[in-house]
């Protein structure tokens, strides 16, 4: 059966410092694969997406950026954190015409 | 363009009570319709899906939504809600982009009275 696994749980971060969020899918190849931000309290804002290893393609310009180094990894970057980049950022893997999450990674940006 | 309405942000209900979350859709063709729901601090869990066929759909841990085209709703339903259903439920709509996309509600939070 299909996994998806998400790093880390939880993440308290200073602003102006880096950022590396990882999602591997276990199971499946070459899954479409879906960033998204839910800030507090509010719905999934669609960050970026991804069809196969080194496409992706960004929904809101902004301070991040993802990579597809690999079939199954996922990655969401920044170089500098913004107060406004803290939020609940979730990972999905589409199959059938559904997409299916990840447990999510808490950011919070001090 | 397609959108997803769910116009109650936040709903109180009696455990055993029954239970219905609106959601309201725009898009030119048959769409693709989920609800997921997410407890706190979690991932999103898919509930139920509908793509064509039977316009009552069913789903997990007892819920169930209604398709109906002439008013652009999905509606959730539950004949009687357990404190543990206590969540943010989300409807979401796809089938409209080849990158299979979808787009969501804000949601709807739900609170189960003792």
């Amino acid at each position: 059966s299909q996994t998806i696994h998400q790093w880390p749980a939880t993440l308290v971060q200073p602003v102006g410092s880096p950022l590396s969020l990882e999602c591997t899918v276990e199971g499946t190849s070459n899954p479409n694969l879906y960033w998204y931000r839910q800030a507090a309290g509010r719905g999934l804002q669609l960050l970026f997406y991804s069809v196969g290893i080194g496409q992706i393609s960004s929904e809101v310009p902004q301070n991040l950026s993802a990579s597809r180094p690999q079939d199954r990894q996922f990655i969401l970057s920044s170089k500098k954190l913004l107060l406004s980049d803290s939020g609940f950022y979730l990972c999905a893997w589409y199959r059938t015409d559904t997409q299916y999450f990840g447990p999510g990674t808490r950011l919070t940006v001090l | 363009a397609q959108s997803v309405t769910q116009p109650d942000i936040h709903i109180t209900v009696s455990e055993g009570a029954s239970l219905e979350l609106r959601c309201n859709y725009s898009y030119g063709a048959t769409p693709y319709l989920f609800w997921y729901v997410q407890s706190p601090g979690q991932g999103l869990q898919l509930l139920l899906k509908y793509f064509s066929g039977d316009t009552l759909v069913q789903g997990i841990k007892g819920f169930e939504a209604e398709f109906k085209r002439s008013q652009s709703s999905f509606n959730l339903r539950k004949p009687s809600v357990h404190w543990s259903d206590a969540a943010e439920y989300f409807c979401a709509v796809g089938g409209y982009s080849s990158a299979s996309k979808i787009i969501f509600g804000s949601g709807t939070r739900l609170s189960i009275r003792p």
